[in-house]
């Protein structure tokens, strides 16, 4: 089935401080999301994104599917952006909205 | 409009038990899912539902049933407790797939099968 890696795992900020987070998937996709898992486990959807870019506030995405990566910028982050971050994608192999999530980016930022 | 919402928040399970985690939503959306999170892992779809009255399999479904007679409920049953299945469970929901589309998720159920 299709894989899906994410990088870094593991990210420390300071307040203010920019960055981004990459996502690469081993197959062409239908679908594309990525989310956001605060300290309190809440998963809360950031963008649906199969291609192209988009900007909420302080973050924007961008997936590039013919070469099969999303990153997800974060810019001045603050204290609230911490958590965990995820890419999700399915793909008419492992089944149209059956998402596969990657493991997730960990990002702490210190105030 | 309370979103999607899911009971109980934690449960303890002795091995061979069984138990029905609840998930309802307010949305009026076709499709739902069950998904489960293991420490420090992503999330794995376990069954998901297009629709009252059709289910499918996700990616890691042994274990556990699902039926979906409303569009705002959707069940899940846990037969036979076992050891492995200690996660924590999530439903969510979503709009009609499409350019739009949106999962929202419910809080979460902490499960601990001794």
């Amino acid at each position: 089935g299709i894989q899906v890696e994410q990088s870094p795992p593991d990210l420390i900020l300071q307040e203010g401080a920019n960055s981004t987070l990459r996502c690469n998937f081993s197959d062409s996709v239908n679908n594309l999301q990525w989310f956001h898992q605060n300290p309190w486990g809440q998963l809360i959807n950031l963008f649906y994104i199969p291609s192209g870019t988009k900007q909420n506030g302080r973050l924007s995405a961008t997936t590039v599917a013919t070469e099969r990566y999303s990153l997800l910028y974060i810019s001045s982050s603050q204290t609230t952006d911490s958590g965990v971050y995820f890419c999700a994608v399915d793909n008419p192999t492992s089944g149209t909205y059956k998402y596969i999530f990657g493991t997730g980016t960990r990002l702490k930022v210190l105030a | 409009n309370a979103g999607v919402t899911q009971t109980p928040k934690f449960r303890i399970l002795k091995i061979g038990q069984s138990m029905t985690l609840q998930c309802t939503q307010d949305m009026n959306h076709n499709y739902m899912y069950w998904y489960r999170q293991d420490p420090g892992m992503g999330l794995k779809l376990i069954y998901y539902s297009v629709g009252a009255g059709i289910t499918d399999k996700g990616e890691v479904p042994n274990g556990y049933n699902v039926s979906r007679s409303t569009t705002e409920d959707f069940p899940l049953r846990l037969e036979l407790a076992a050891p492995s299945q200690t996660s924590v469970y999530f439903c969510a929901s979503s709009t009609r797939p499409g350019a739009k589309e949106t999962q929202y998720f419910g809080p979460g159920t902490r499960l601990l099968v001794l």
